[in-house]
């Protein structure tokens, strides 16, 4: 199965500070069938980003995904207060779906 | 609206079978699949299996294939997980997601909590 590695583990940012979440895989993956989710604590994970640009609905444009072959990027352009979050990327290229073990953006 | 409401936190003793369910919702039910995810603490999701509610296909990881049962009632627009011969490592929060038109897992349930504990 493709293992997916994220970095860093944790952020620590100011609200209004730019983010960049990297996720690395163990082989190749195709870009249409690569996403990044956004959890909050005791909620369920929302979908973010799909194939690997496209935003979700009713996600603002400061969220952006850009990548290829075996790396990705979620790129937060201005931290606002409810960005603080644990973020995990996923892909679906190949069977088992496998998720990154998430990046903590936290508040300094 | 999209909507995937899952049925309440079970405790369960180490053993025993345990079923979770997802209603769904705002969509027509046999035209998307529906995936199950858990999260165990501290660690990452984990995908479990997929049924395609149009004709009760199923896809199951080969790690939970001998203890997972997924199952349809169209009637009433719910998806059953049935995972069985629990263990303490089975307690996790358990999520149904939505398989996408792209395939991604665009809308989640809410999660089930199971505790297996003796």
């Amino acid at each position: 199965e493709i293992v997916l590695t994220q970095s860093p583990g944790s952020l620590s940012l100011s609200p209004g500070e730019r983010a960049t979440l990297s996720c690395r895989a163990s082989q190749s993956v195709s870009q249409t069938y690569f996403a990044w989710l956004q959890q909050k604590p005791g909620q369920a994970p929302r979908l973010l980003i799909y194939g690997t640009s496209y935003r979700a609905t009713g996600i603002p444009d400061r969220f952006s995904g850009s990548g290829s072959g075996t790396d990705f990027t979620l790129t937060i352009s201005r931290l606002e207060p409810e960005d603080f979050a644990v973020y995990y990327c996923q892909q679906y290229s190949s069977s088992p779906r496998t998720f990154g073990q998430g990046t903590t953006v936290e508040s300094k | 609206q999209v909507q995937l409401v899952q049925s309440g936190a079970e405790v369960k003793n180490p053993g025993a079978s345990v079923t979770v369910s997802c209603k769904a919702s705002g969509y027509t039910f046999s035209d998307y699949g529906l995936h199950w995810v858990r999260q165990a603490p501290g660690q990452r999701l984990e995908w479990m299996a997929l049924i395609k509610p149009g004709d009760g296909n199923t896809v199951y990881s080969q790690k939970f294939q001998d203890r997972v049962t997924i199952t349809r009632d169209t009637s009433a627009s719910t998806v059953h997980m049935e995972l069985s011969r629990l263990t303490p490592e089975d307690t996790a929060v358990y999520y149904c997601a939505r398989h996408g038109p792209v395939s991604m897992n665009d809308y989640w349930g809410q999660g089930t909590l199971v505790t297996v504990s003796s």
